[in-house]
């Protein structure tokens, strides 16, 4: 089936770790997407790729990177400079030629830190 | 401004319409959509509508656009229990560009 597959679906950190976030699709998609969600808010967009070997900064890029070595694959790293990582993650891609543009997502990934 | 918004919380009892509403910020974004997030889970896409027209109807969803007042508005028709979730618009202004509001928590009441 086609789809978007984060893991871990469940994640504990502790202050001064990194961890890696991963995110997989096989919709055959351009653009990837990295949001957090925190509880009552809506999502903010963290990093965003359109192709291969290319990503840009979205709102909250501070704390985080990314790499975008595969058309399939866009990981994220949560590093220690980021001050409050606990929060929900989700992955998502789309499309130019879909109709709508639509953006599709991952069933997220929690993060804790402990 | 910036944001898109939402009302936080609704609450309908089952069997009645529910009409949740939002406002986006710019009159030039090409669709908008709505999208469905039950507890814990990645949000699933319900419809979404190209900026030109006015309505669109899926089954028991009719979304209505107003571009004059930038308002958008998703209307559940029979809503049932298991709709029950966060609901959240969105618009796309650009290729890149996709704003999500802070979304709308549904509550159907048996």
């Amino acid at each position: 089936d086609g789809g978007i597959t984060q893991s871990p679906k469940y994640l504990f950190r502790k202050e001064g770790q990194n961890v890696t976030l991963s995110c997989e699709q096989n919709l055959n998609h351009d653009a990837m997407y990295w949001y957090r969600q925190d509880p009552g808010q809506g999502l903010r967009l963290i990093y965003y790729s359109q192709i291969v070997n290319d990503f840009q900064k979205g709102d909250i890029a501070e704390g985080y990177s990314v790499s975008r070595e595969k058309k399939e694959s866009f990981p994220l790293t949560v590093t220690s400079a980021q001050k409050n990582p606990t929060a929900f993650y989700l992955c998502a891609s789309s499309s130019r030629i879909d109709t709508g543009n639509t953006i599709y997502f991952g069933e997220g990934s929690w993060l804790t830190v402990v | 401004g910036e944001d898109v918004e939402q009302s936080l919380f609704l609450s309908v009892r089952e069997g009645d319409s529910s009409v949740i509403n939002c406002t986006y910020t710019d009159s030039s974004s090409t669709y908008l959509y709505w999208y469905k997030q039950e507890p814990g889970a990645g949000l699933q896409l319900l419809t979404y509508i190209f900026s030109n027209m006015d309505m669109k109807q899926d089954q028991r969803l009719t979304v209505l656009l107003n571009k004059k007042d930038k308002h958008l508005s998703l209307r559940i028709a029979d809503t049932q229990t298991g709709d029950s979730a966060i609901y959240f618009c969105a618009e796309r202004r650009g290729y890149q560009k996709v704003t999500f509001g802070t979304g709308t928590k549904l509550q159907v009441i048996p």
